[in-house]
């Protein structure tokens, strides 16, 4: 099983700034099958990046991804306030697919 | 539009059983991969089971196999959990997604709770 463990666990930013959030692998991901979602209280997740780096139609290009192999990053290049939510990432390059414990951005 | 919409959550005893439902359209049920991951209060997410587009690959999370058991019904455009000797831990918003992974599409969820 791949763990993923993501850093940091909140991250306290104001609107208008750049949030980096980092997501390690406890062994290389096949194919880079790594997403990023977003989560607000009481919602369903929702994507944000799929193939580490590729964004759905929608999603607004402050998102970005990068990263291969074992380590990856989802960045904000400048926080809205409807941002300060809950991320996860997960791998689906192998089974079981597995979530990151997440990191909150809160202001 | 696509739509998801889990239902067949409620309140049941340890060791009891309960079987979720999603209903899906708006695609073509039957050329996806389909998943059920769960949350439970307070907690992050965590992938439960995912099944095939034909039904004959099916994996689970290691704290659930022999206990619950993932099905389709392509005719009718459903997903099932079916989900027996349930323990307290279990306890969890169950939702359903399209996709095998890089989910974009995803139920509103549906609430199980195991509690005497």
């Amino acid at each position: 099983e791949i763990v993923l463990t993501q850093s940091p666990g909140t991250l306290s930013l104001s609107p208008g700034e750049r949030a980096t959030l980092s997501c390690r692998a406890s062994q290389s991901v096949r194919n880079n099958y790594l997403a990023w979602y977003q989560q607000n209280p009481g919602q369903a997740p929702r994507l944000l990046i799929y193939g580490a780096s590729s964004r759905p139609t929608g999603i607004p290009d402050r998102f970005s991804g990068s990263g291969s192999g074992t380590d990856f990053t989802l960045t904000i290049s400048r926080l809205e306030p409807e941002d300060f939510a809950v991320y996860y990432c997960q791998q689906y390059g192998s089974s079981p697919r597995t979530f990151g414990q997440g990191t909150k951005v809160e202001i | 539009e696509v739509q998801l919409v889990e239902s067949g959550g409620g309140l049941v005893q340890p060791g009891g059983s309960l079987r979720l439902s999603c209903a899906a359209s708006g695609f073509t049920f039957s050329n996806y991969w389909m998943t059920w991951v769960r949350q439970a209060p307070g907690e992050g997410l965590e992938w439960v089971a995912n099944i095939k587009e034909d039904g004959n690959e099916k994996y689970y999370l290691d704290s659930v196999k022999g206990r619950f058991t993932i099905s389709r019904d392509n005719a009718k455009n459903s997903l099932y959990l079916q989900m027996n000797s349930l323990r307290a831990e279990d306890t969890a918003v169950y939702y359903c997604a399209r996709g095998e992974g890089g989910n974009a599409y995803w139920g509103q969820g549906a609430l199980v709770t195991v509690s005497s």
